[in-house]
């Protein structure tokens, strides 16, 4: 089996920060890689898919990068609307996630 | 407008069963694969199952033997039958269609909490 792990598990940081996320996977996913956002009480919300692309409707200051076992997601201004959880998948082999990394308010 | 509604979840004793439905709109579940993903209480998001456009069906280990995936096309709805139940299965569940050239996420219902205790 496949294992995602995220890095931060919780990030703090203020509103404009340049926040950058880590996902790496236990064996090559190649771009096979989605990252989604959940906030408390609601259902996860896809961002990225194949590793780069952007999800219609998602904003632009959204972006990951990667390939093989590394990954990033980057919010490159935050905003208020971004505090939330953030998961990156494989779906290279079946489904896996990496455990989640919350974005808190500083 | 693509739509997922799940129902069926509620208190369960240990042992016990339970069937989890997914109703969905703006496509047909026939056409995409399907899947069931579940969030412990304060937990991760855990992959369940799978069922893909011909009929194939997935499961992670910790439920196999015990939950079966299934769709009825007729009523264009999902469902999770699931058995033998264990405190460890607590948690909200997910339905989720899968997008048709890659096999990741691109819709989700609200979900359905599923508590087994005694």
């Amino acid at each position: 089996d496949i294992q995602m792990t995220q890095s931060p598990s919780t990030l703090s940081a203020s509103v404009g920060d340049r926040v950058t996320i880590t996902c790496r996977a236990s064996q090559s996913v190649s771009s096979w890689l989605a990252w989604y956002q959940q906030k408390p009480g609601k259902a996860p919300k896809l961002l990225i898919y194949k590793a780069s692309s952007l999800e219609s409707g998602v904003p632009s200051r959204f972006s990951g990068s990667g390939s093989g076992t590394e990954f990033t997601l980057t919010i490159s201004s935050l905003q208020p609307d971004d505090f939330a959880t953030y998961y990156c998948q494989q779906y290279n082999s079946l489904w896996t996630f990496g455990q989640g990394t919350k974005v808190e308010i500083k | 407008e693509v739509q997922l509604v799940e129902s069926g979840g509620g208190l369960v004793q240990p042992g016990g069963s339970l069937r989890l439905s997914c109703a969905a709109s703006g496509f047909t579940v026939s056409s995409n694969y399907m899947s069931w993903v579940r969030q412990a209480p304060g937990r991760g998001l855990e992959w369940v199952s799978v069922i893909y456009s011909g009929g194939s069906t997935y499961y992670a280990d910790s439920v196999k033997g015990r939950f079966t995936i299934s769709r009825d096309n007729s009523k264009n709805t999902l469902y999770l039958q699931m058995n033998s139940l264990r405190a460890v299965d607590t948690a909200v569940y997910y339905c989720a269609r899968g997008e048709k050239r890659e096999p990741y996420f691109d819709y989700w219902g609200q979900g359905t909490l599923v508590t087994v205790s005694s």
